[in-house]
Order: structure tokens, then C-alpha cells, then sequence
């Protein structure tokens, strides 16, 4: 009974490779969020969708680029992997997008690019 | 200057001791402040949210707000080893896309 899940929870690959990475959200949601953890562990939004409408995108690569097939789901895909890639990204969700509105996270994708 | 901004610590507490956190925040508009507690190798999860200035408890945990002052703080009572994680300060940036922008976090540790 998971509440935001993601998988894979490690993927290591070679730099140029494209890889994906999936999360999914059983609470109910209407918003999901990628963010991105860096090895200073400083946590940045990345991306944000609302009822499948894309309502946040930081300024991120165009490597970079989420899709959501259904209000449950938000996957993010990345081309041409680079060194500078490599982090733990997490996928979010919360009820709405009012500023009360508590997001939850899921357990991370550990991403180390070679 | 960040718009969220932590001392990144380590912070040393002895156990039982009470262990304060800070935070304080750029954007003057800012209605809602939260703190995430995030244990090694693990994801963010709530431990406080707050709306109101003063003061909001929550068992051992403790938010204070101070709008005027934009600054957000945490204290945790009767500190236990278990509560030696990194503490999260986010603020949400954007009204109608929640847009949450997080501090550097503080490192606790509570020594036995």
C-alpha cells in the first residue's frame, strides 16, 4: 500500500545512454512533481503536473522530459546522459496545488551516470 | 541572496536537550512554511506544517513563525538519537503551481 512509488530505485548506465524513470501515486492526487537531489543534497523542483497539464518547468536541460499519462503517473525520460545527471531524483504528489497543500515523496531513484 | 536559507550544520544536541532549527526565507508574500525531516538514504517526509505566526506544537516538535521577521523555526523537545536525520526548511514560491523551494537542510545529530 505504497503511497508515491518510483522505479527503478538505482539505475547506473553509461554516459549518451537514455533511460527512464517511473513513479506512481495511489493517494488520489490531482499534482505530481519531479525534483532533483544533488550530492549536496540540496532538493530542487524540477518539473510539475497538474491533472496531466504541465504547470512547473524549472529550467532544466530539454534532455529532460517528463510525461504524464494519467493523473496517477508521471514518468521522466533523458536523453544523452551526462556526468552531471547523476543524482537521486524523487517524484512527488499532493492533493492540489494550494500553497497548504502537503506534497509526499517517494523513496528515489538513485541515478550514476559512468 | 537564497530564497530559503538554513545553517547547513552539523548541529551536535545531547540527548534530552532541546534541539532549535532555523530558517529563514526571502519572498515577503510567503503564506506557508514547512518542515520535511529526511534521514540518510531516504526521502523527505512532513513532520510540520505552518500557516499562522507563533506558535504551532505537534507532540515533541515545535514550528514558530515570525512573518515580520521571515523567519521559520523548528524545536524539538526531549531530542532522541532517533531524531538525528537532516532537516528540510521548503517554501512554496508560486500561488496556483506549488512550486516548493527548499533550504540546504541542517544536519542534527543527537549524541546519547
Amino acid at each position: 500500500d505504497t503511497a508515491v512509488s518510483q522505479t527503478p530505485k538505482y539505475l547506473v548506465t553509461q554516459m549518451g545512454n537514455d533511460k527512464s524513470i517511473k513513479c506512481e501515486q495511489n493517494l488520489g492526487h490531482d499534482t505530481m512533481y519531479w525534483y532533483k537531489q544533488d550530492s549536496k543534497k540540496f532538493l530542487k523542483i524540477m518539473f510539475s503536473y497538474n491533472n496531466k497539464e504541465l504547470i512547473i518547468n524549472e529550467t532544466v536541460p530539454n534532455r529532460f522530459s517528463p510525461k504524464s499519462p494519467d493523473k496517477a503517473h508521471l514518468n521522466l525520460h533523458i536523453n544523452s546522459l551526462e556526468l552531471g545527471d547523476s543524482a537521486v531524483y524523487f517524484c512527488a504528489s499532493s492533493q492540489g496545488t494550494s500553497d497548504t497543500d502537503t506534497q509526499y515523496f517517494g523513496p528515489g531513484t538513485r541515478l550514476t551516470v559512468l | 541572496q537564497k530564497e530559503v536559507e538554513q545553517n547547513s550544520g552539523p548541529l551536535s544536541v545531547p540527548e534530552g536537550a532541546i534541539a532549535s532549527l532555523n530558517c529563514t526565507y526571502s519572498d515577503r508574500g510567503s503564506q506557508s512554511f514547512f518542515w520535511y525531516r529526511q534521514y540518510s538514504g531516504k526521502s523527505p517526509e512532513l513532520i510540520m506544517s505552518i500557516y499562522s505566526n507563533g506558535d504551532k506544537e505537534d507532540g515533541r516538535f515545535t514550528a514558530q513563525l515570525n512573518k515580520a521577521s521571515q523567519y521559520v523555526s523548528l524545536l524539538i523537545r526531549d531530542s532522541q538519537p532517533s531524531d538525528s536525520a537532516t532537516y528540510l526548511c521548503a517554501v512554496p514560491q508560486i500561488q496556483g503551481a506549488q512550486k516548493l523551494v527548499f533550504g540546504q537542510g541542517t544536519r542534527l545529530t543527537i549524541n546519547p
